[in-house]
């Protein structure tokens, strides 16, 4: 049981290239998100998938693209890096707890992106 | 404003001090979580709360709901224990997380 598998772990991009971070689960979560992390701010939601075929934007989507064709896969792509997607970036998958829909998350264990 | 808010911003403290973080939340949560990062590494989970008071080894950590507020509480610290730890909630309604800004913890041998 590996959990959440993010690779890769560091990238150094140049700027308008594209690249995409994968992401892993194999507990059969429906819930799986991906954050930034910057330093001074709290993670920030990216882009979130509550299953197969669904996702939708979070608080930062803008420059980034993801998909969900199966339940334990969910990419992000960025299309064209700029150096304000500078970051670290951290998947994570969940599924609630009982009937008061509690929910407990796993992370990957982050991508260090560059982008020059 | 954040929804969540944590202090202090950083923390140094001298091996076997006792050591508390605090949360404060300005939302309706389901749940609040406080997690762990190393320094270069991953996030863990240390506890999910909806109520009361959780305990592992040296670490314990409350939540007062009406109070909107949670601490984490480092008995004994141990400079293994330096790292950033992480105030998070689950709101009432779907599965996002909001997080705090972390307070980052030295422990000096």
């Amino acid at each position: 049981n590996a959990g959440v598998t993010q690779t890769p772990k560091f990238q150094v991009l140049k700027t308008g290239q594209s690249m995409t971070l994968q992401c892993a689960q194999d507990m059969n979560h429906e819930y799986m998100s991906w954050y930034r992390q910057d330093p001074g701010m709290g993670l920030r939601l990216i882009h979130y998938s509550v299953g197969a075929g669904i996702t939708d934007q979070g608080e930062v989507p803008n420059g980034y693209n993801v998909s969900r064709s199966t339940t334990e896969d969910f990419p992000l792509r960025l299309l064209s890096a700029a150096p304000s997607q500078t970051s670290v970036y951290f998947c994570a998958s969940s599924y609630s707890i009982g009937s008061r829909g509690n929910t407990e998350a796993f992370f990957g264990q982050g991508t260090r992106l560059t982008v020059v | 404003k954040n929804e969540v808010e944590q202090s202090p911003q950083n923390l140094t403290a001298q091996e076997g001090e006792f050591i508390t973080i605090n949360c404060s939340y300005s939302v309706g949560i389901s749940a609040l979580h406080w997690l762990q990062q190393h320094p270069g590494g991953g996030i863990v989970s240390l506890f999910m709360l909806s109520s009361g008071k959780k305990k592992h080894g040296r670490l314990i950590a409350t939540i007062n709901i009406q109070e909107k507020h949670s601490s984490l509480h480092i008995t004994a610290s141990h400079p293994r224990d330096s790292a950033v730890y992480i105030c998070a909630v689950n709101r009432n309604t779907g599965n996002q997380f909001y997080f705090g800004t972390g307070t980052s913890l030295t422990v000096i041998p």
